[in-house]
């Protein structure tokens, strides 16, 4: 069966850092690409990143583009979000995603709240 | 960055039918295969169509997928109590090299 559990998510200071993680079972996380979702709660879905299975390249969207960073290890089964410099705008619910085909998201992690605040 | 435009609701009676349009461009739905998902109240996204038309396994055939040119949509017939729900298209933009998820559509059950 096929799980996504994230963890690391909290409340942090603005400017400050945390890394998300992304356990996954039931598959092998590096033959797949693999997405970062956030939703601001009562707003709509944000795709972050994509870090994709056939060459580990990774994709960003410009609101986090130079300030997140996704990676993976294969020896672990788990992706991260490593993140930067955060606002109080990116206080949000933060899922990760496989990526079943290249242009569809089929399995999904429960979310952790990531809450910017001072 | 969303460029994926979808109407903010919809509603109907139960048993009755909804569409849902998903209204892009050339780069994005013209260019690549469409998904969509369905988030109840509360709970993580769930997928409901992916490659314009295509149900993954255990959805029913209730929920359905199209696409033309810029624009896809998504139709649910048979409407339950149950299917209220947000519900988002999604694509790949080829140009701007990012997945985009349209704005989300409320569906209610009258």
């Amino acid at each position: 069966e096929v799980q996504l559990l994230e963890s690391g998510g909290g409340l942090i200071q603005p400017g400050g850092s945390l890394r998300l993680s992304c356990a996954a079972s039931g598959f092998t996380l590096s033959k797949y690409p693999m997405s970062w979702v956030r939703q601001v709660p009562g707003k709509g879905l944000e795709w972050l990143s994509v870090l994709r299975d056939s060459d580990a390249k990774t994709y960003y969207a410009d609101s986090v583009k130079g300030r997140f960073t996704t990676s993976r290890d294969s020896s672990k089964n788990t992706l991260y979000l490593q993140m930067n410099s955060l606002r109080a705008d990116d206080t949000a619910v933060y899922y990760c995603a496989k990526d079943s085909t290249g242009a569809a998201l089929d399995y999904w992690g429960q979310g952790t709240l990531v809450t910017v605040s001072s | 960055q969303s460029v994926l435009t979808q109407p903010p609701s919809v509603s109907a009676a139960p048993g009755q039918k909804v569409t849902i349009s998903c209204s892009g461009s050339s780069s994005n739905i013209g260019d690549n295969y469409a998904s969509w998902y369905q988030q109840l109240p509360g709970t993580a996204p769930k997928l409901l169509v992916y490659d314009n038309k295509e149900r993954p396994s255990g959805i029913p055939d209730r929920f359905s997928g199209s696409k033309s040119g810029t624009s896809a949509t998504l139709g649910i017939t048979g409407l339950q109590t149950g299917d209220e729900a947000d519900y988002y298209c999604a694509a790949w933009d080829t140009r701007l090299s990012v997945f985009l998820f349209g704005t989300g559509t409320k569906v209610t059950v009258l």
